[in-house]
């Protein structure tokens, strides 16, 4: 049973207007949720997080939102530049001594110039 | 700053073979995760390590696959022998103070015939 969803798996965005990724969970007991970057052939990189105690953390462009009544958290990307295409996992952890990362599968992010 | 290393970057072997991945991970860095990331899905923790000690190791198949990490710095995963379904990225990770950003590695893609 998938505990982080990403129930989307590609959005094409056009240049300069936002993107919404979305992002789905189970388990409450998680409490620090992040989003990480994929481009082909390399590894994650990290990009921003948040902690169940906040409801907006925003770097730049980017902006997670977290709704803990409704297990969802989503990132924006104002504005969506081409070098934004890659793909994005959600991923969760349950905070405390517990270093687990439970990654959603992933949305294909393509920005059209 | 360098990254996470990882070798070799691709390693094709016939089912039935020992095959072996190496990691160095980000210096100063120590805390040391192994993920495996099948296609179409998010990375999947393998085995943890804090220095040389494996904290985590829940999610590791024993009965092929090892792993260790001599002097806490660099790390070794093993399989043996390898079976068609570990084709797979195995992933290597590395954190410091925020065990919650890790820096991923390049990965190694295994294929197994």
């Amino acid at each position: 049973d998938q505990q982080v969803k990403q129930n989307s798996p590609s959005l094409s965005v056009q240049e300069g207007r936002i993107s919404i990724l979305n992002c789905d969970y189970t388990n409450s007991m998680f409490d620090y949720f992040l989003w990480y970057k994929k481009y082909p052939a390399e590894g994650p990189t990290f990009l921003i997080s948040i902690s169940s105690i906040k409801d907006k953390n925003e770097d730049g462009r980017f902006t997670v939102f977290l709704n803990k009544s409704a297990k969802h958290l989503s990132l924006h990307i104002v504005p969506s530049q081409p070098g934004d295409s890659a793909v994005y996992f959600c991923a969760a952890s349950e905070g405390g001594s517990n270093y687990k990362l439970t990654f959603g599968k992933g949305t294909l992010l393509t920005v059209n110039p | 700053e360098a990254g996470v290393v990882q070798s070799p970057r691709y390693k094709i072997i016939e089912k039935k073979q020992p095959v072996a991945f190496w990691c160095n991970p980000i210096s100063g860095h120590n805390t040391l995760y192994w993920y495996l990331q099948n296609l179409g899905q998010g990375p999947e923790l393998l085995i943890r390590y804090e220095n040389e000690e494996a904290v985590d190791d829940s999610q590791l198949p024993k009965d092929r696959f090892s792993a260790e990490r001599l002097k806490g710095v660099d790390s070794t995963l093993k399989i043996q022998p390898a079976e068609l379904g570990d084709s797979a990225v195995y992933l290597c990770a590395s954190s410091h103070n925020s065990p919650h950003e890790q820096y991923f590695g390049p990965g190694t893609r295994l294929t197994v015939t």
